[in-house]
């Protein structure tokens, strides 16, 4: 079970806004930053967002992030097929002295 | 625009020693953080440690007794040892250039650990 916990899947129709959580402790995202990866399979992982909110030149800004506490999400706004994919939040963990990552969600676009 | 390069030993046995390699290219080596993350089989990632241009290492603690990285600042790689493999170690094994924000990849190397 990951530190970071995240709902396993999300869903929604192309157009759509949706929204992946990522919920951590005082430890991670309530004292650090989080970053947010999109993965596809057969592929390495994809920097989305960085600085809880920043995105990377190159990433539409249809991806966008926000924190709140031990909290955070990411929203994906006008849903497109090629969003299908898993995604992940990750944080520095000042207890365990290193890097985490959230479980990850599985994004289908129906 | 700088592209990661990674090859290793695909196959191992149990108790044998992950050996993997990348190569940075066309990009600048010093200044950066090089680091090493995981996915297994069905699981999500798993950052396994990093090191500095410097040779100044951070690893997982869940690893550290196994792990080990080098870097050669004169061919412009770094290198990743796990010792003691199990199968809960084969994975895909990604090297990756930063600090957090992760934002060149390698192309992972699929390793499997099986009698």
């Amino acid at each position: 079970q990951s530190v970071l916990a995240q709902p396993p899947s999300a869903s929604g129709t192309p157009g759509q806004r949706v929204y992946i959580s990522c919920s951590g402790g005082s430890s991670n995202i309530g004292s650090n930053t989080v970053y947010w990866y999109q993965h596809l399979p057969g592929t390495a992982p994809k920097l989305l967002l960085f600085s809880n909110d920043q995105g990377p030149s190159g990433v539409p800004d249809r991806f966008s992030g926000s924190k709140s506490g031990t909290s955070a999400s990411l929203a994906i706004s006008g849903l497109q097929t090629e969003d299908e994919a898993d995604y992940y939040c990750a944080a520095w963990d000042d207890r365990l002295n290193a890097w985490i990552f959230g479980g990850g969600t599985k994004l289908t676009v129906l | 625009q700088v592209h990661l390069q990674q090859w290793g030993a695909g196959l191992l046995k149990p108790s044998e020693t992950l050996s993997v390699n990348c190569a940075v290219h066309a990009g600048t080596f010093s200044g950066y953080s090089w680091t090493w993350i995981r996915q297994s089989p069905g699981k999500g990632l798993e950052w396994i440690g990093e090191i500095h241009h410097s040779g100044s290492t951070y690893y997982n603690p869940s690893l550290r007794t196994r792990v080990s990285m080098s870097v050669d600042t004169s061919k412009t790689r770094f290198s990743l040892k796990l010792s003691s493999v199990t199968a809960a170690d084969t994975a895909i094994y990604y090297c990756a250039r930063g600090y957090g924000a992760y934002s060149r990849w390698g192309q992972g190397t699929r390793v499997t650990v099986s009698s």
